[in-house]
């Protein structure tokens, strides 16, 4: 079955500054990329998505990339805010599987002022 | 996208007993699915809940520990039987809905559950 491995685990920002957290999947079939931000005590939030036939997708500080031949995502967030911070988590999914995401292990952000 | 509801928001129960969790949507959804989230972990797939027929689960999970009922298309219920310690975590429920011409999947705020 499909495996996705995220990280960093951890990352540490200055306000201001930029976030990258990287991606990876097995599965070659897998055909869509969501990222969620879940704060907590919250349920997950779906930020920014990306399927198989784009390779960027950008909405206003967001920005998420596809590699398919490589296998892997980025999600970029640009001019980092305290508000950005939070568990981000990506996320994979085939169309033969349609719904069942397979969710990488979670990134903690952490913006300080 | 879609409101999504979820009941109790937390609980704490005893040992060897067991919870309803339900979900409400404001529309009607085709596809509704429920997810655990163990303390400090990511998210695991229990279960496809299809309206009309039994759910679907994934490897590691079974009907006799997390029956699941679909009666329409804008409620579900996940209950959580025997309970043991090992089951506290955050149970998720989420729907696919198409928008834009595309389908995206969104969660309610979760059911936190300890079990003493």
């Amino acid at each position: 079955g499909e495996n996705v491995e995220q990280h960093p685990s951890t990352l540490s920002v200055q306000e201001g500054d930029s976030a990258v957290i990287k991606c990876t999947y097995s599965d070659s079939a897998s055909n869509y990329f969501p990222w969620y931000k879940q704060e907590l005590g919250k349920g997950p939030q779906l930020i920014i998505d990306i399927r198989s036939n784009v390779g960027e997708k950008k909405d206003q500080r967001i920005a998420v990339t596809l590699n398919k031949t490589a296998k892997h995502f980025s999600l970029h967030i640009t001019e980092t805010q305290p508000e950005d911070s939070a568990v981000y988590f990506c996320a994979a999914s085939k169309g033969d599987s349609w719904g069942k995401l397979q969710f990488g292990a979670g990134t903690q952000v952490v913006v300080t002022p | 996208s879609a409101v999504i509801s979820q009941k109790p928001s937390r609980d704490i129960c005893q040992r060897g007993t067991s919870l309803t969790i339900q979900c409400q949507v404001d529309s009607q959804v085709t596809m509704m699915f429920w997810y655990r989230q163990q303390p400090g972990q990511s998210l695991t797939l229990i279960a496809t809940a299809n309206q009309g027929s039994e759910a679907t689960y994934e490897s590691g999970f079974v009907i006799d520990k997390f029956p699941i009922s679909r009666p329409n298309l804008t409620f579900s219920t996940l209950t959580v039987s025997n309970m043991s310690p090992e089951d506290s975590s955050i149970y998720l429920c989420s729907v696919d809905i198409s928008r834009r011409g595309s389908n995206e999947q969104f969660f309610g705020p979760g059911t936190r559950l300890t079990v003493l």
